[in-house]
């Protein structure tokens, strides 16, 4: 398996315009996370899905953040309408269960993040 | 403040030399805690995951120390190497919860210079 895949890796928008942040899990997996990074604030969590239904996004920090997953291969994080403070590094994780005494299964696995820079 | 605290922020050794990162955490009860390493530009990896039952985890020349009543734990490297160079996370996940509600620490910057 390729491993989680994001695009696009690098964004660069002006303030006010609408940013889609993409993502593809590990085939099979059925929880879906998307986490910010910050220096100042670390990793912190957006939303996630199990099995394709949102289930915590009291992470989102605004309503100009929305995040859909159509179906168990694509989710999308967008920013309507972007602003300075939005920029950061995005990323999406899969994991194929939240429990973690299935020893091994509910390991969460990273894509590479995509890096938004709004001006 | 943040839940889960970690020392030094940034760390230089000498490559062959060991380093020891620190994690202290208030999240109570606790599942589980994890140590991620963190490649520049990359996500992170999961190095080590322990239970609240279990004190010592190793992977590799990497071992995580648990304290559950100090509320510490420690990540040892040995024999460092020029690839050690990243950001390691500390994560601890409450009790009741697997992956779905882990809270990371801001990380620990380590180079290795030859």
């Amino acid at each position: 398996d390729a491993g989680v895949i994001q695009s696009p890796r690098h964004e660069v928008t002006e303030m006010g315009q609408e940013v889609t942040l993409r993502c593809k899990p590990i085939s099979g997996h059925d929880y879906l996370f998307w986490y910010r990074q910050t220096m100042m604030r670390g990793l912190e969590l957006l939303i996630y899905f199990n099995n394709n239904v949102p289930i915590d996004d009291s992470g989102m920090p605004e309503d100009r953040f929305s995040a859909k997953m159509p179906n168990a291969s694509f989710s999308t994080l967008k920013i309507q309408p972007s602003e300075p403070r939005d920029s950061a590094v995005y990323f999406c994780a899969s994991s194929f269960s939240g429990t973690w005494w299935i020893s091994g299964r509910d390991e969460q696995y990273f894509g590479p993040g995509t890096r938004l820079t709004v001006t | 403040k943040n839940q889960v605290e970690q020392s030094p922020q940034s760390l230089i050794i000498l490559e062959g030399k060991n380093c020891t990162l620190q994690c202290n955490y208030t999240v109570s009860p606790f599942s589980n805690l994890r140590w991620y390493k963190q490649d520049t530009g990359r996500g992170p990896v999961s190095l080590t995951i322990m239970t609240f039952s279990e004190n010592t985890k190793s992977n590799g020349r990497y071992t995580a120390t648990l304290d559950a009543d100090t509320k510490q734990s420690s990540l040892h490297i040995t024999a460092s190497q020029l690839s050690d160079s990243a950001s390691y996370i500390c994560v601890v996940s409450p009790l009741g919860f697997g992956n779905e509600k882990l809270t990371f620490g801001t990380g620990t910057r380590l180079t290795i210079i030859p």
